[in-house]
């Protein structure tokens, strides 16, 4: 099946630094990316839509300066989180779209940011 | 809303028996897919089921899908301790102009007592 790979599983920062996740998808090309933040006990929020090559669309209430994404190619996506701060902490997931009918998403391994 | 709600919230059963968890919507939708997560770690894609289709099956995984009533249950027949987690449904919604949106419910977080 189709793989989403993420990178770092885990990170661990001071508050005011920024951190990049890198969303790749292994097997197969995605027009197409999803970012989630999921908090302790919760269900996974959508935090905007990336498309390759263009703008990403995000979620009322996030800020899309502070969580800057960059999709440049098939199959990546970035998510950099700036100054981040504690209560940025949280759970990461992207997911990958394929192309097609269906629109199936196939969702990466998540990384856990911790923000000192 | 556009999320499901899964129903019961918490599930606690002994090794053996079945465990049923429901999600009901409010919106139509172009599919239904059935996640689990352990703690701490990602979403495991267990099952999708399309807006066309009313049942399906996986292994000891039973889905059914009633779009006239806008509900979807999850059956885990013959539970194993190996199979607490939290169990998420999720809907892929179109939301225009050719682009879809998946929305996750909160959850029933299931306990599989030994």
């Amino acid at each position: 099946g189709a793989v989403v790979s993420q990178h770092p599983s885990w990170v661990i920062c001071k508050s005011g630094t920024s951190v990049k996740i890198e969303c790749r998808s292994l097997d197969f090309q995605a027009t197409t990316m999803f970012w989630y933040r999921q908090f302790p006990k919760q269900s996974l929020m959508l935090m905007a839509t990336s498309n390759e090559g263009s703008k990403a669309t995000y979620e009322q209430g996030v800020e899309k300066d502070k969580f800057l994404i960059n999709h440049a190619s098939l199959t990546l996506s970035t998510l950099t989180v700036t100054s981040a701060h504690p209560e940025d902490s949280s759970f990461y997931i992207c997911s990958a779209q394929t192309s097609g009918y269906y629109n199936e998403q196939f969702f990466g391994p998540g990384t856990r940011l911790t923000v000192l | 809303s556009q999320q499901g709600e899964e129903d019961p919230q918490a599930l606690s059963i002994q090794e053996g028996e079945n465990a049923t968890m429901n999600c009901s919507y409010k919106t139509s939708i172009n599919n239904l897919q059935w996640y689990r997560q352990n703690s701490g770690r990602g979403l495991v894609h267990l099952i999708l089921i399309r807006s066309n289709e009313r049942e399906k099956h996986s292994g000891r995984l039973r889905v059914t899908l009633d779009t006239s009533k806008k509900s979807s249950s999850l059956l885990i027949t013959a539970s194993r301790a190996a199979d607490t987690a939290s169990y998420f449904c999720a809907l892929l919604l179109n939301s225009g102009a050719g682009s879809y949106q998946l929305t996750f419910g909160k959850g029933t977080k299931l306990s599989v007592i030994p």
